[in-house]
């Protein structure tokens, strides 16, 4: 079992559509849960940041974390066509800081 | 732009040979990390160092090595390159580990072993 779960997509959807981007994962250890958005060949952007579990919103991206059922998700309200990207979920705690990454999920927001 | 930069953007190379990636944290950061992105792999982890010292170590290759100058930018060599090392190489940076544990990416470093 992977240590990181993420459904690779694609996802495709309307402008202005909400979008729901999901991973599990395995190590109980994890204490420290990021969002980063990538676009083609460019350097991942981190979006989200959350320790520990809880919801954090930031304009139009709300991010969730539920420790007890190992499961997070990250939502895109009012989505726009510049929001078409790949998103990873990204993960860490224990005795070190590396992070741990989902596949990521390609999303397309159709105009 | 997250403040991490990385040099080269692109690099061609053939087998056997031996390249060396640079990488600039942010202002103020004192931890680097080293992630290789393939497309079959995704993002994994390499190595980690914090104000020069190795930190924290993934499945890095034993043909590849790193390390933090007293600048605080960062070097990942590469060695006896084969045609599986070909992807993207990014430098993340963060604050001290523990109080703050947002990695910023820099742009990456493209390389391409023929």
């Amino acid at each position: 079992q992977k240590e990181v779960e993420q459904d690779p997509g694609p996802l495709s959807v309307p402008e202005g559509a909400i979008v729901s981007l999901n991973c599990t994962y395995s190590n109980s250890a994890f204490q420290y849960f990021m969002w980063y958005r990538q676009y083609s060949r460019k350097g991942p952007e981190l979006l989200m940041y959350t320790y520990s579990s809880g919801n954090k919103e930031d304009g139009r991206f709300t991010a969730q974390v539920d420790k007890s059922s190992k499961y997070i998700s990250l939502f895109i309200r009012d989505s726009q066509p510049s929001d078409s990207a790949t998103y990873l979920c990204a993960m860490s705690g224990g005795s070190n800081y590396k992070l741990t990454f989902g596949k990521g999920t390609l999303l397309t927001v159709n105009p | 732009d997250s403040g991490v930069t990385q040099t080269p953007k692109h690099l061609i190379t053939a087998t056997g040979q031996r390249v060396t990636l640079r990488c600039s944290p942010r202002s103020g950061d004192l931890s680097v990390y080293w992630y290789q992105q393939s497309l079959d792999q995704g993002l994994q982890f390499l190595i980690q160092y914090y104000n020069g010292e190795e930190r924290a170590k993934g499945n890095i290759l034993e043909r590849f090595s790193a390390q933090q100058f007293p600048d605080l930018h960062s070097e990942l060599n590469l060695s006896s390159l084969e045609l599986g090392d070909s992807a993207l190489y990014f430098c993340a940076s963060s604050t001290t580990p523990g109080l703050s544990n947002e990695q910023y990416f820099g742009p990456g470093t493209r390389l391409t072993v023929t």
